[in-house]
């Protein structure tokens, strides 16, 4: 069936540092990819996404890397900041096209 | 905020009771969806509809009842729910691209459901 997961439910960082979370998916066919943030109480807020015609894809202060050779995809957040502390979810389009799948999220705690 | 406002943001009910949530966007797309987020669960799809038809209903009981009178507003009425049926509801738009592409969805905050 068609699924989304994440490698690490928790990634804990120092204030500054990188921060790389991971996310395998399993549809070879899925040709767009999301990531989101999600903030205690409130909904996910859309960070950034890549069509499967690109491999890297960068915002501010975030990247996105997408290998679907091994039906990888990555968010990598630059200097992190404890601002950053929420729960990050990858997610695909489905097969039909009409609705994404979720991964179950990984939280990221960043200390000071 | 995003653009995507849900009501009430909280709501306890008894399991005989009927309630209903209700979504509104403002972002001018033509797609809207309802998720279900239970704790250490993935964000479960329950219904889409584009251009206001349903294209879409993830095998939800029917005690949970989508409508969708225009592409701004999107209504899950609630009836005869039981305590498992608890969750953060959560309501989504984006621009339907046709030819089954996606595009960005944008969440709302959120009803906090609690069904005693």
């Amino acid at each position: 069936g068609e699924s989304v997961g994440l490698h690490l439910p928790t990634l804990s960082v120092q204030e500054g540092d990188n921060s790389i979370i991971n996310c395998a998916y399993s549809n070879s066919a899925s040709d767009y990819f999301i990531w989101y943030k999600q903030e205690s109480g409130k909904g996910p807020q859309f960070i950034i996404d890549i069509r499967s015609n690109m491999d890297k894809r960068q915002g501010q202060r975030v990247t996105v890397l997408l290998n679907k050779t091994v039906k990888h995809l990555s968010l990598q957040i630059a200097a992190t900041q404890p601002g950053d502390s929420a729960v990050y979810f990858c997610a695909e389009n489905n097969q039909a096209g009409t609705a994404l799948i979720f991964g179950k999220g990984t939280t990221l705690s960043v200390s000071s | 905020e995003t653009g995507v406002t849900q009501t009430p943001r909280h709501l306890v009910m008894g399991m005989t009771n009927k309630k209903s949530l209700k979504c509104e966007q403002h972002l001018g797309h033509n797609a809207m969806y309802w998720y279900k987020q239970s704790a250490k669960k993935p964000l479960e799809l329950m219904f889409v509809y584009s251009l206001e038809e349903r294209v879409e209903n993830n095998s939800v009981p029917s005690r949970f009842s989508p409508e969708c009178p225009n592409s701004s507003h999107l209504f899950l009425h609630l009836h005869t729910l039981q305590p498992e049926d608890s969750a953060l509801y959560l309501c989504a738009s984006s621009q339907d691209l046709g030819i089954g592409r996606t595009d960005t969805q944008y969440f709302g905050p959120g009803t906090r459901l609690t069904v005693l």
